[in-house]
């Protein structure tokens, strides 16, 4: 069974950088979208962003408040999607999830456990 | 970018009794290749989102089948045929025809 496990959470000072990784198991990362969703805690969700699938050619959508901040990429060989955040702000404070689509299309049908990045000074 | 718009945002439901959560998009999620990427999702209090509905009428796998999702175009519908009180949560309608993928701002279900 799919399976995601997000780590590279932490505290991080408004401007500042981190990375987070997402393992993946149980399926070829490369053959499936990937993506990254973050929840401000209590709040609802918001999507982050997206890296097509191989075949697909691979391209990378992200939502308007983190584009020019925020890359997603990921290393087949290693089976792991990463989201390398630049430029922090309080307002990216929140719980972040992978997320793909391996069986449900045009849905989000395995989740990671998520990982709490929280930017403050 | 598309608005999904969930009402009730909050629904003290009976155990036992039906439960109906409404998703309304602003614009139609039928794509391009003929499918609508309406999805359902249900998160449980310390837990991540977990898919119940997809392509607006799909049980996921392991999904109970008092779940079903209904609708078409812009108007999209959850239905819980009999409340159960693993049910409580938040639950999020999803597009995923047009990026940026959307979310509606959830619906908290409670038992009375």
């Amino acid at each position: 069974e799919a399976h995601l496990v997000e780590s590279g959470g932490g505290f991080v000072k408004p401007g500042g950088s981190l990375g987070l990784s997402c393992a993946a198991s149980g399926f070829a990362l490369s053959n499936v979208w990937m993506n990254w969703v973050r929840q401000v805690p209590g709040k609802g969700l918001e999507w982050v962003a997206r890296i097509i699938s191989k075949a697909g050619g691979g391209a990378t959508d992200y939502a308007a408040p983190v584009k020019g901040r925020f890359t997603i990429s990921r290393d087949d060989s290693k089976n792991t999607l990463y989201l390398q955040m630049n430029s922090l702000q309080s307002e990216d404070t929140a719980v972040y999830y992978c997320a793909t689509s391996v069986t449900a299309p045009g849905a989000f049908d395995y989740w990671g456990q998520g990982t709490l990045v929280t930017v403050s000074s | 970018d598309i608005v999904m718009t969930q009402t009730p945002l909050s629904s003290p439901v009976t155990l036992g009794q039906p439960a109906s959560i409404s998703c309304r998009s602003s614009q139609s999620l039928g794509h391009s290749n003929e499918n609508t990427y309406l999805s359902w999702l249900q998160q449980r209090p310390g837990q991540p989102p977990r898919l119940l509905i997809y392509k607006i009428s799909n049980r996921f796998s392991g999904v109970p089948d008092r779940f079903s999702g209904s609708g078409a175009g812009t108007d999209f519908t959850l239905k819980i045929s009999r409340v159960e009180a693993e049910d409580v949560g938040v639950y999020y309608c999803m597009q995923a025809t047009q990026i940026p993928y959307t979310f509606g701002q959830g619906t908290k279900l409670e038992i009375k």
